[in-house]
């Protein structure tokens, strides 16, 4: 079964880095992800698709602080010199043949 | 620029329906498969339901099988999600959503409506 499982909450300093971490389930760990930003009281804005050799294509206008990376199943959001606009909830997201699946969401706190 | 505008949200009795809409602009939308997606009040995303460039071959979660309908005017640039036997457990801001891509696999949605929010209740 195609599962994504993300931490619930990750906290880190204003100006600081802090990387979020989404796992595949077992026997996808070939599979690429995308991840997706939601603001407080908006709707979710897609960040990038991530494949697991590390290569990303990032969204319009996306800043130079978000980078993604992988090792093995997991799959890795990076978010260098954290601004107060960037705590908000974080999803990644993966498909297979007639199935989407979003993993449960990491809430991020910029402190 | 690309761009989907949701509409039909509203509130609607359990057992009752309601038809959603998504018009796209921006792209060449007969070129990319389409979704739903969904966000219960104070939970995470969900996806609903997905739909084929031709809109011969459609998807959906457990959740929703046998209830919901997706389909696609090609013609017209615009997703539906026709919705029956709603329950109190379907209240969501409902989003279409654009795969990245263009074909029938999946590859990611790049870009997303604002949403329209679907209230199940007596």
């Amino acid at each position: 079964q195609l599962v994504l499982t993300q931490s619930p909450s990750a906290s880190a300093s204003l100006g600081a880095s802090v990387k979020l971490t989404c796992t595949l389930s077992s026997g996808h760990s070939s599979y690429a992800i995308a991840w997706h930003q939601q603001q407080p009281e908006k709707g979710p804005r897609y960040l990038m698709r991530l494949n697991s050799d590390g290569s990303h294509n990032k969204g319009d206008g996306i800043p130079n602080r978000f980078s993604g990376s992988s090792s093995g199943a997991e799959r890795y959001l990076t978010i260098s010199s954290l601004q107060s606009e960037d705590e908000a909830d974080y999803y990644c997201q993966t498909w297979g043949t007639g199935i989407r699946v979003f993993g449960g969401g990491t809430k991020l706190t910029v402190l | 620029e690309v761009q989907l505008v949701e509409s039909g949200g509203g509130l609607v009795q359990p057992g009752g329906s309601l038809r959603l809409s998504c018009a796209a602009s921006g792209f060449t939308f007969s070129n990319y498969a389409m979704n739903w997606a969904r966000q219960a009040p104070g939970k995470g995303l969900e996806w609903v339901s997905g739909i084929s460039t031709s809109g011969g071959s459609t998807y959906y979660a457990d959740s929703v099988k046998g209830r919901f309908t997706i389909s696609r005017d090609n013609s017209k640039n615009t997703l539906y999600l026709q919705m029956n036997s709603l329950r109190a457990e379907d209240t969501a801001v409902y989003y279409c959503a654009k795969e990245t891509l263009p074909g029938d696999r999946g590859s990611g949605f790049d870009c997303w409506g604002q949403g329209t929010l679907v209230t199940v209740s007596s």
